[in-house]
């Protein structure tokens, strides 16, 4: 199986701040890496699809990159509602393994 | 409107069975894959496994086979999870999932509301 692993695990920032959360996976994924967020008590949301496809109706301030094993979800400008967790996928092998998740705590 | 919706919570004792249900609308439930994905209280995500509802084929994840069973039955357009003997550990919130693209598994843009599961004496 693939690992995907996230990091930081958790992040203070403040609003207006650049954020920028990087996953790695264990083999070359190429690009087949999405980013999800998720809220408190709700469903994952797509965010980036593909390594760097910003999902429809997701606001341009959300951008990803990366290929092989390495990937970064970056927020430009960070929004009060930003604060959620994100996790990265995989999705080049079955199981689409997630990644454990960052946390973004208001400070 | 595209959704999934799934069967409400359930509370059972360790050894009992279960099955928790996700129903798909407003697309073609036949050409989807739909997978279930769960997370433990507190918890990140985990990929459970994904199923056809087209001709039933069916992927685990390593460290769910044989502990689910995952199953459609595609004239009422839902996709079922099932345990034969629940222990505590299966405490959780399940989600079915669909992907962006028909006949393609990944990349999920449509999630159901989530089932959650509380397993205890």
């Amino acid at each position: 199986d693939i690992q995907m692993t996230q990091s930081p695990s958790s992040l203070s920032p403040s609003v207006g701040d650049r954020v920028t959360i990087t996953c790695r996976a264990s083999q070359s994924i190429v690009k087949y890496l999405n980013w999800y967020q998720q809220k408190p008590g709700k469903a994952p949301k797509l965010l980036i699809y593909a390594a760097s496809s910003l999902e429809s109706g997701v606001p341009s301030r959300f951008t990803g990159s990366g290929s092989g094993t390495d990937f970064t979800l970056t927020i430009s400008s960070l929004q009060p509602e930003d604060f959620a967790t994100y996790y990265c996928q995989q999705s080049y092998n079955t199981p689409h393994s997630f990644g454990q998740g960052t946390k973004l705590q208001i400070k | 409107e595209v959704q999934l919706e799934q069967s409400g919570a359930e509370v059972k004792k360790p050894g009992e069975s279960l099955k928790i249900s996700c129903t798909g609308s407003g697309f073609s439930f036949t050409t989807y894959w739909i997978a279930w994905v769960r997370q433990m209280p507190g918890k990140g995500l985990e990929w459970m496994g994904i199923i056809y509802p087209g001709d039933s084929d069916v992927r685990y994840s390593p460290s769910f086979q044989g502990q689910v069973t995952i199953s459609a039955d595609k004239s009422i357009n839902t996709a079922y999870l099932q345990w034969t003997s629940l222990k505590a550990s299966d405490t959780a919130m399940y989600y079915c999932a669909r992907p962006k693209d028909a006949y393609i598994m990944d990349t999920f843009d449509i999630w159901g509301q989530g089932t959650k599961a509380t397993v205890s004496s």
